[in-house]
């Protein structure tokens, strides 16, 4: 298993839906998750941290740990056309090596 | 600086020739990664160095890349007889302490020919 893995998608949902995108990871990565968002030719930007069990909201992003299931998801509520772009969760592993899943594609269609 | 700095941001070399890429992080960052991104992909890890010191460079494709960041703070990723697989984007990411949050710079998208 890779450290970090996501399904590249594509995920399409209609403007106003919930966008669920979700992770899962292996044994060798630490406690510290993120997630960034990329737009087609831009390098990746953080939108989201979360370091412990449970929901972290800001705006109409909620981030969701789960170590016993070892999983994070990002959800975006009210997803707009402008959060059409590719989701990339990333972990440190053991050795605090910064690791990204391959990114999950979304597309919000009006 | 106010963000990770990352220079050039586009560089065309012909195969064989040799690069050199800077990234230049925010101030007082002291760990610094270097990934390569082919299209569609997510980052590939590279190299990463905590202060001056690289503490892996497992990602590194071949002995032909190089990275330093002698004084822990700017750090440059050179490639040696560029060839044609080594086209991609270079990002350069920093963080405060080894766990913390990442900032990436714009990216250096390099085309060998």
């Amino acid at each position: 298993q890779k450290e970090v893995e996501q399904n590249s998608g594509p995920l399409s949902v209609p403007e106003g839906a919930i966008a669920s995108l979700n992770c899962t990871y292996s044994d060798r990565v630490s406690q510290s998750f993120f997630w960034y968002r990329q737009y087609s030719g831009k390098s990746p930007e953080l939108i989201m941290s979360i370091y412990s069990n449970g929901d972290k909201e800001d705006g109409r992003f909620t981030a969701q740990l789960n170590k016993a299931s070892q999983y994070v998801s990002l959800l975006i509520r009210d997803s707009q056309p402008s959060d059409s772009a590719t989701y990339l969760c990333a972990a440190f592993d053991n050795t605090d090596k910064l690791i990204f899943g391959t990114g999950t594609r979304l597309q919000v269609f009006p | 600086g106010a963000g990770v700095s990352q220079s050039p941001r586009y560089k065309v070399a012909k195969r064989g020739q040799d690069v050199a890429l800077r990234c230049d992080p925010i101030s007082g960052h002291v760990s610094l990664f270097w990934y390569q991104q082919a299209l569609g992909q997510g980052p590939e890890f590279l190299t990463y160095f905590q202060n001056e010191a690289q503490l892996d460079k497992s990602g590194l494709p071949s002995d032909r890349f190089f990275a330093e960041r002698p004084e822990g703070s700017v750090s440059t990723l050179k490639i040696q007889r560029t060839q044609q697989e080594d086209s991609a984007v270079y990002l350069c990411a920093s963080s405060l302490t080894g766990d913390s949050e990442a900032f990436f710079g714009q990216g250096t998208r390099l085309t060998v020919v």
